[in-house]
């Protein structure tokens, strides 16, 4: 069964850096595309960007692009979200989603369990 | 990038069937044919039930279906059930654009 395991929540305060995770397993990690959405509290979901693993190829959402950085570590098959510098507006819970190329569409077909995201003076 | 819009909520009895709307920007958006519906039960995260407009994943019950017309996506649920209850969300993907996916704004389903 395909998984995407991220790390734990996380509390942190304005200015803070923070890099969570999300590891891959059961499929060839390299070859499906990795996203990142973002739902604020109480809020709907928002596309950030997505990674391949095989060659890094990195695009953003215009709403995220110079705000969050988006890698990949192929040799852990884990794929990161990093901010430098928090503000309490990035206060949410962060999904990995996998995209099946399988079908025309490209749907997320696995979710991570959602990092939370506090940041809190 | 605008979202899909989605009614907020939608409410129905069990074994009613609902049908839950998910409108474009523009009647010609490609990114209709590429629709697919998410479930998120709360503190969940959200899991895929219809992709390709009309297509369901192994396991997910019968009783969800997609549709499209014109510049409006479609998901119905029929014989409706007390799990049922949660936020649904349509998404495309956006083919002319850099941005790639577009969400649905989500619609509440409440189960009476």
């Amino acid at each position: 069964e395909v998984q995407l395991v991220q790390s734990g929540a996380e509390v942190k305060k304005p200015g803070d850096s923070l890099k969570i995770s999300c590891k891959g397993s059961e499929y060839r990690f390299g070859y499906y595309w990795i996203g990142w959405v973002r739902q604020m509290p109480g809020k709907g979901l928002e596309w950030m960007g997505i990674i391949y693993p095989a060659d890094s190829d990195t695009r953003y959402s215009p709403s995220f692009q110079g705000q969050v950085t988006i890698s990949v570590d192929t040799s852990v098959r884990t794929a990161y979200l990093e901010w430098s510098s928090l503000k309490a507006s990035d206060s949410a819970t962060y999904y990995c989603v996998r995209r099946d190329c399988a079908s025309t569409g490209c749907p997320f077909d696995s979710w991570g369990q959602g990092t939370m995201v506090t940041v809190s003076s | 990038q605008s979202a899909l819009t989605q009614p907020a909520s939608v409410s129905g009895s069990p074994g009613q069937s609902i049908t839950i709307s998910c409108t474009g920007p523009r009647s010609d958006f490609a990114g209709f044919a590429y629709i697919s519906w998410y479930q998120q039960h709360p503190g969940k995260a959200p899991k895929l039930i219809i992709y390709d407009v009309d297509h369901r994943p192994s396991g997910v019950s019968n009783r969800f279906s997609g549709s499209k017309s014109g510049n409006t996506a479609s998901l119905t649920i029929s014989g409706l059930q007390t799990e049922d209850e949660a936020v649904y969300f349509c998404t495309s993907y956006v083919t002319s654009s850099t941005l790639f996916y577009v969400f649905g704004t989500g619609t509440k389903v409440t189960v009476l």
